[in-house]
């Protein structure tokens, strides 16, 4: 398995608290994803990382911010939680060039309830 | 209209049936295709890695893909009940800086 740690596991808090997932790998992979995955939806892409402090939108960013401050972690925050962004969300990683096609391994997911 | 479809099943087969998974898809600039297991509660985990058109197999899986049809296809030969799980088919273009579309999966059953 890939070294993909994701924290916390599960969590619940309510609407309008900030919230902080963190993605922690072992790889040394340059490139690292945040997605959300819902029931007919699949996995939606949030945001990315190409390297660290280097980090662009998604499909599904608003009310969303990242950081990347070390190779190895990936910090997802919702500044003010709101109970659509109720998800199970899931970090991925690859070490390929973009024009190489992106195979990516994902960590087990943090299941989010925002009440 | 999304951009990868895949029919949601569920799709139950008995043990030792063959499976076959399918996505269509409407961009053409597609070229790298995957297919993903995942087990509930787990995060999904790569099972093949395509470029372009063809046939690629590893062990009892093959998956296919037909760029003029934007179809692609897994099989699973020898089903078993560890196959049981939802299946998510992924595809990138070239200059997408590797963000993948999923599908939004599709689970099997496989019953003893």
């Amino acid at each position: 398995d890939a070294g993909i740690t994701q924290s916390p596991r599960h969590k619940v808090t309510e609407t309008g608290t900030p919230v902080t997932l963190r993605c922690h790998q072992t790889e040394n992979h340059r490139y690292m994803y945040w997605y959300r995955q819902d029931p007919g939806h699949g996995l939606r892409l949030i945001h990315y990382s190409y390297g660290v402090k280097d980090t662009d939108k998604g499909e599904v960013s608003d009310g969303y911010s990242v950081s990347r401050s070390k190779t190895e972690d990936f910090l997802l925050t919702l500044e003010s939680a709101t109970s659509s962004q109720t998800s199970v969300y899931f970090c991925a990683i690859s070490d390929r060039d973009p024009a190489g096609g992106q195979p990516q391994h994902f960590g087990d997911g943090t299941r989010l309830s925002i009440l | 209209q999304k951009e990868v479809e895949q029919d949601p099943g569920p799709l139950s087969v008995p043990e030792g049936a063959i499976v076959s998974l399918n996505c269509t898809y409407s961009n053409s600039a597609f070229q790298y295709f995957m297919w993903y297991r995942q087990y509930s509660r787990k995060g999904p985990e790569l099972l093949m890695y395509t470029y372009s058109s063809g046939n690629k197999e590893d062990g009892r899986f093959t998956a296919q893909v037909d760029k003029s049809s934007k179809y692609i296809s897994l099989f699973i030969r020898d089903s078993q009940p560890s196959d049981s799980a939802t299946y998510l088919c992924a595809m990138s273009a070239t200059d997408s800086w590797g963000k993948l579309q999923f599908g939004a999966g599709t689970q099997v059953v496989v019953t003893p």
